[in-house]
């Protein structure tokens, strides 16, 4: 298996509503990332799991809160988001060395109405 | 800190045209070096990588030399395709951080 698999591929949300997505990968990777990628913009980090720890949180807003409940499984737990937040939601994973590269999902596409 | 400068699109060829998207990069040490590529309405795939000096990577007719002593990591294609047509980001990765710093992405449009 060499994908990273995200659910769900499509949300909407309302301003009220909590959510989650989930991302899953069996390559064995080390490192969990999550990205998200405006239109016509690069994907920006947002947070990063090594080992099952959080290693980095980019200043996110607390309306995001990830969680890695084991080395195959990442999520993204979401409340009270803005439309703002509306984007492309990217998980990746790699393994824990230089070099590897990343394997990204194919995202969930959040909407926040 | 680590950057990556590229080229800016958007970028219109026609079918067996020669491509060649540029990459430049700042960064401390000996990066890793990737191109990843995003079809509409997807999410990014590594299409080629090279992590140490004068490394070559390719991957479906796509070509990328790691050049030190100019810092670049260029994109070629000799004859692109109509299904070509996609979202390209050159990155970067550094010892010590594994953060991937991305490129702003270059979309290459190919016509028939």
């Amino acid at each position: 298996d060499t994908e990273v698999t995200q659910t769900p591929k499509h949300l909407v949300m309302g301003m009220t509503n909590k959510k989650s997505l989930k991302c899953e990968q069996h390559m064995g990777h080390r490192a969990m990332y999550w990205y998200k990628q405006k239109a016509k913009k690069p994907p920006e980090l947002m947070f990063v799991y090594s080992y099952e720890k959080l290693s980095i949180n980019e200043s996110v807003p607390s309306r995001f809160s990830p969680e890695c409940p084991n080395s195959s499984l990442l999520n993204l737990h979401l409340h009270a988001l803005q439309p703002e937040d509306s984007a492309l939601y990217l998980c990746a994973s790699s393994q824990d060395r230089v070099g590897g590269g990343y394997t990204f999902g194919s995202g969930t596409r959040l909407t926040v109405v | 800190g680590n950057s990556v400068t590229q080229m800016e699109g958007p970028v219109t060829l026609s079918e067996e045209a020669f491509l060649t998207i540029n990459c430049t990069y700042t960064a401390t040490g000996y990066p890793s070096l990737f191109w990843y590529v995003q079809y509409p309405g997807e999410g990014l795939q590594l299409l080629l990588k090279a992590t140490k000096a004068d490394d070559k990577g390719s991957n479906k007719g796509f070509e990328a030399t790691y050049r030190k002593e100019t810092t670049s990591f260029h994109l070629e294609k000799g004859s692109v395709q109509v299904s070509d047509s996609a979202v390209y980001f050159c990155a970067l990765t550094n010892f010590g951080n594994e953060k991937l710093t991305f490129g702003t992405g270059t979309r290459l449009t190919i016509i028939p």
